[in-house]
């Protein structure tokens, strides 16, 4: 079965400090991806991967930066957390090739205070 | 820059009734359009996808959805709702042939379905 797995699904964490979300995905696919979800925007694309790596920013990426330095692990970083950062965050990853469609975890409602 | 347009960000409906949730899209060109489903505390499930071929794309749990590539719309609907499809749905839209490498969202249709 289909896994993306997501290392927490509530943190809370002071303002300014440095915060890692990790996403783990067991189906050998090239692409990651993480979301910000928050209420009446959807879904916003923060950054994605294509391969180990590899980056590309999103549509939202100022005051994150991601790592991926195995192909099934994507780490998002908040090098200095604000309270503008409270929000679900959702991983997904999806293979390089037509016919696809990305795969979700389960969320991380990060709370920032 | 792709964009998806959902009209109605909440639509309470009552158990067995027909439903329509309606999603529009910015892009006249070829696209992929998918509608995912996220269940309360849940992150997004495919629900189904339009790549090419017949406009009527059936899904899971009853759903279906027809491209309508002069409206550019692609709408969702089912014809008879069950408690268990509250939730909220996300219309997304990616340019062919990167299929998931970027997807765009709509701000999502939050369904309640009332007994």
């Amino acid at each position: 079965d289909v896994k993306v797995t997501q290392s927490s699904r509530y943190l809370v964490k002071r303002t300014g400090e440095k915060v890692f979300l990790e996403c783990v995905q067991d189906m050998d696919h090239e692409n990651m991806f993480w979301y910000r979800q928050d209420p009446g925007l959807g879904l916003r694309l923060i950054y994605f991967s294509y391969d180990v790596k590899m980056k590309e920013k999103g549509d939202i990426p100022e005051g994150y930066s991601v790592s991926r330095e195995k192909k099934e692990r994507f780490s998002l970083i908040l090098e200095s957390a604000s309270t503008n950062q409270t929000s679900m965050y959702l991983c997904a990853s999806g293979r390089v090739s037509v016919n696809t469609e990305a795969f979700f975890g389960q969320g991380t409602r990060l709370t920032v205070v | 820059a792709q964009s998806v347009t959902q009209l109605d960000s909440q639509v309470p409906v009552f158990e067995e009734a027909p439903v329509e949730l309606r999603c529009n899209y910015s892009s006249s060109v070829s696209v992929y359009l998918f509608w995912y489903v996220q269940y309360p505390n849940q992150g997004l499930q495919l629900l189904l996808k339009y790549l090419s071929g017949s406009t009527l794309v059936k899904g899971i749990n009853g759903f279906e959805a027809e491209f309508n590539k002069s409206q550019t719309s692609f709408h969702l609907r089912k014809p008879s709702v069950h408690i268990s499809d509250t939730a909220e749905y996300f219309c997304a839209v990616s340019d062919p042939p990167t299929g998931a490498n970027n997807l765009f969202f709509g701000t999502g249709t939050r369904l309640t379905v009332i007994p």
